[in-house]
């Protein structure tokens, strides 16, 4: 089993749509988590982190953990063709971070 | 602004020629990452420094090395670049180690590197 799993891509929403994006982790005792924006060909931006069960909100972005069930998500609201990224969940496993093979998503105009 | 920067942005190297890249960071870290990107990949991480305390991932090849003179540098050096080698090479940094640390990773810009 893979230790940070997403859900398999590409997404595509239309603009104005809600993006929901999962991300399974293997490590019951991971206690922070964080979301990564890629665009083609730069490097990972830091858009969300989260250490807490529930929701945590900026902007139009949520980010969702349960620890319980290993599960951490991020929801995209209102869409923007500027979002088409690739989104890459990663979970803190101690020294380094683990990485899952992100989510590639598209905002169609 | 505090932030990683990375040297240089692009690098073409010939097979077998040794290249070094180079990484800087003003937000006085005390870790600092080497992670190799291929395509459509996550990035594989391939050692870090907890301030001079140098870590290898068992599985990275003892074609990469690593140095840190100082705080705000770190270099990776490829002594015999091969063809499966060119990516992208991304430097991060981290405030702390630790599972219960809030250990946010930023990302220089990275280096795209060709080997021909």
């Amino acid at each position: 089993q893979k230790e940070v799993e997403q859900n398999s891509g590409p997404l595509s929403v239309p603009e104005g749509a809600i993006a929901s994006l999962n991300c399974t982790y293997s490590d019951r005792g991971s206690q922070s988590f964080f979301w990564y924006r890629q665009y083609s060909g730069k490097s990972p931006e830091l858009i969300m982190f989260i250490y807490s069960n529930g929701d945590k909100e900026d902007g139009r972005f949520t980010a969702q953990l349960n620890k319980a069930s290993q599960y951490v998500s991020l929801l995209i609201r209102d869409s923007q063709p500027s979002d088409s990224a690739t989104y890459l969940c990663a979970v803190n496993a101690g020294y380094k971070l683990s990485f899952g093979a992100g989510t590639t998503v598209t905002v169609r105009a | 602004d505090a932030m990683v920067i990375q040297n240089p942005r692009y690098q073409v190297t010939q097979f077998g020629k040794p290249v070094t890249l180079s990484c800087s960071q003003t937000l006085n870290h005390n870790v600092m990452y080497w992670y190799q990107q291929k395509s459509s990949q996550a990035p594989k991480l391939l050692f870090h420094y907890y301030d001079k305390d140098f870590n290898n991932e068992a599985d990275t090849p003892d074609n990469f090395q690593s140095r840190r003179p100082n705080t705000s540098f770190c270099f990776l050096d490829i002594r015999s670049p091969g063809l499966g080698d060119a990516a992208m090479y991304l430097c991060a940094t981290s405030r702390e180690l630790g599972r219960a640390s809030y250990n946010e990773q930023f990302f220089g810009p990275g280096t795209r590197l060709t080997v021909l």
